[in-house]
This record gives structure tokens, sequence and C-alpha cells, in this order.
């Protein structure tokens, strides 16, 4: 079955405690991008990635790191978390000219 | 840069009403149009998209046309169900030297009741 799958669903964690969410695709998708829902402002991207080894700013990377090592996966890394990125996140793949295909979405609580 | 704006929410229908829930945007190129939909404790799910002016998206009864004149892309049921109740989201992609990035709009929140 074709997916985006995220890890973990849920997490709560300190502020300042490293954390990374996992993202793997399994449909050869050369676009892997990260989002962030919150209430009344919609998703919002974080970064986003052409292909391996490619990877750019969205519009709210600040707090955020990335890496694209390997076509399929698209990790993200909260360095030093603060409250404020409390939120529920979703990375999303896609082919050229597609739309893209979601996870199931992390939430993240940070405390 | 590149927007989109969609109605607010909640939109409350009563069964096997017409839906529409507007959603107009701004680009600098030619966008591909799309619209998501998001369940209760669900990612986003693509429903429809339409990838050049005057085309007409389709999928489960929702239509949506790109009209580039009036930068529209308005989703439209005839008759909607219990089951539609959810988050809508409009949104743009535009392919800029750095990537494919997606632009959405804030979402509507649809209730149907019986």
């Amino acid at each position: 079955e074709a997916q985006v799958t995220q890890n973990p669903r849920y997490l709560i964690t300190v502020t300042g405690k490293k954390l990374t969410v996992t993202c793997s695709q399994n449909m050869n998708h050369e676009y892997m991008s990260w989002y962030r829902q919150d209430p009344g402002l919609g998703l919002r991207q974080i970064y986003y990635s052409m292909n391996v080894e490619v990877t750019d700013k969205g519009d709210v990377p600040e707090g955020y790191k990335v890496s694209r090592k390997e076509k399929r996966n698209f990790p993200l890394i909260l360095e030093s978390p603060s409250p404020n990125q409390t939120s529920l996140y979703f990375c999303a793949s896609s082919s050229m000219g597609n739309g893209y295909t979601f996870g199931s979405g992390t939430r993240l609580t940070v405390v | 840069g590149d927007s989109v704006t969609q109605m607010e929410g909640p939109v409350t229908l009563s069964e096997e009403a017409f839906l529409t829930i507007n959603c107009t945007y701004t680009a600098t190129g030619y966008p591909s149009l799309f619209w998501y939909v998001q369940y209760p404790g669900e990612g986003l799910q693509l429903l429809l998209k339409a990838t050049k002016a005057d085309d007409k998206g389709s999928n489960k009864g929702f239509e949506a046309t790109y009209r580039k004149e009036t930068t529209s892309f308005h989703l439209e049921k005839g008759s909607v169900q219990v089951s539609d109740s959810a988050v809508y989201f409009c949104a743009l992609s535009e392919f800029t030297g750095g990537g494919n990035k997606l632009t959405f709009g804030t979402g509507t929140q649809l209730k149907v009741e019986l």
C-alpha cells in the first residue's frame, strides 16, 4: 500500500530535550515536506526537500532541522523544543505535478 | 507570495443540502489547485485537483473548476451526507526553483446534520 508513515503519533516532551519525528514513504517520490497545523492558521510548511541531499526552508523553519540522506526518509529534528512548537505535524511526499500524500500526523506537546 | 483564502466555518448543513465552499488564490505563475479533506483524528487526503485553467476536478460527488479569470476554485457537492463532515482545505502548488511547494488555506469545517 502506498503510504507515508510517521512516528510517533503522539509525543509529550519537556522543553529543551532533543527529539526526532521520523517520516518514511514507499512511493519513490522526489519531493517531501513537513507541515505544522495550528488552529486558525491552517497548515504551514516548515521544510521541504526536492531530492536526496537537497533541502530548503519553508515558511516557519525556526527551531527545526531536517535531513534527506535517503530518498524514502525525511526526519524532522527539534534540537531544543519549546512550548510554542506544540502542534500537529504532518509529513508529506509527492512526485512532480501531483498532489501530496500525507502521513497520519504527530501530535507533539512540549511542556 | 502565494496565498489561498477560503471561507470561514463552521458550515452547518442538513443532509442532502447543496454545498459550496469558496476558495480564491493569489499566485505569481500557473499553479495547480487542490482540495484536501481531513476527517477527525486523521491526516489530509487529496479530494480532487485541477492543473490548468478550466479544468474540473471531481471525486466522490465533489467538484471544483479552475477559474483563472476569477482566481477561484470553489468546492461544490449537490447532496451532502453526514459522512462528509470534515475540515476541507483548499491549496495551490507551484513548482519553484527550490521545489514543489503546497500553500494551504486555513480550512473550512463542514458539519452535516440529519
